[in-house]
């Protein structure tokens, strides 16, 4: 099973949107709609952001959006805030088993 | 409060073997499949295993064979058994539960590290 594929690094101003794409295929991404996110700052454990494609966990910030088209989901943070800079990982349930994609580091700049 | 602890990483050599352990508390150990993730310096999540409700396990094929997941209700444990350790095996390794019937994870460890070297 083949890492997700996402893009290294994105990066916005504070109060910007920025988008990040999780491109699989209809073995895993496109074939079920449970497609999670999660944040992970350095040296702590990855927290839920985003599952079951669009919802939010409660707790976690309306600014953090979901969505997916066909074998690609994205993660939307709109408004950024410096508290966001981190690392993202996309994650799917792929039939008995989970792949998590490759990883995007954010900077707010 | 939920939580889970990892304990039992440690410096292994390359073909040894070593037990990680998973204590649970906080909720009701036995309605929630748990799994282990692993995170190699500086990359990203692996998906290692699964131990379910229903005691089903399953893994990925860079483990299958080689690691076993196991399960102690009565303890509110998750153990990992690492066997034929190689240096690609190197990684923080998180415990972390899934949510309630859905395949996703909704609480984590705060992981152990295992360094597989000679």
């Amino acid at each position: 099973q083949s890492a997700l594929t996402q893009p290294a690094s994105v990066s916005g101003s504070p109060g910007q949107s920025i988008t990040i794409s999780c491109t699989g295929t209809s073995s895993d991404v496109g074939g079920y709609n449970d497609v999670s996110w999660y944040q992970q700052h350095p040296g702590k454990a990855p927290k839920l952001m985003i599952y079951d494609v669009s919802k939010r966990p409660s707790g976690v910030s309306n600014r953090f959006s979901g969505s997916k088209s066909g074998n690609t989901a994205s993660l939307t943070i709109s408004g950024l805030q410096a508290e966001d800079e981190a690392d993202y990982y996309c994650c799917s349930y792929a039939g008995s088993s989970y792949v998590f994609g490759t990883g995007t580091k954010v900077t707010v700049l | 409060e939920v939580q889970l602890v990892e304990s039992g990483g440690g410096l292994v050599q390359p073909g040894g073997s070593l037990r990680l352990s998973c204590a649970a508390s906080g909720f009701t150990f036995t309605s929630y499949d748990i799994h282990w993730v692993r995170q190699a310096p500086g990359k990203g999540l692996e998906w290692v295993s699964v131990f379910t409700t229903a005691s089903n396990t399953f893994y990925p094929d860079s483990v299958k064979g080689r690691f076993i997941i196991s399960r102690e209700n009565a303890k509110n444990s998750v153990y990992l058994q690492m066997n034929s350790l190689r240096a690609e095996d190197t990684a923080v390794y998180y415990c972390a539960r899934e949510a309630l019937n859905n395949n996703w994870f909704d609480s984590w460890g705060q992981g152990t590290l295992v360094t597989v070297s000679s």
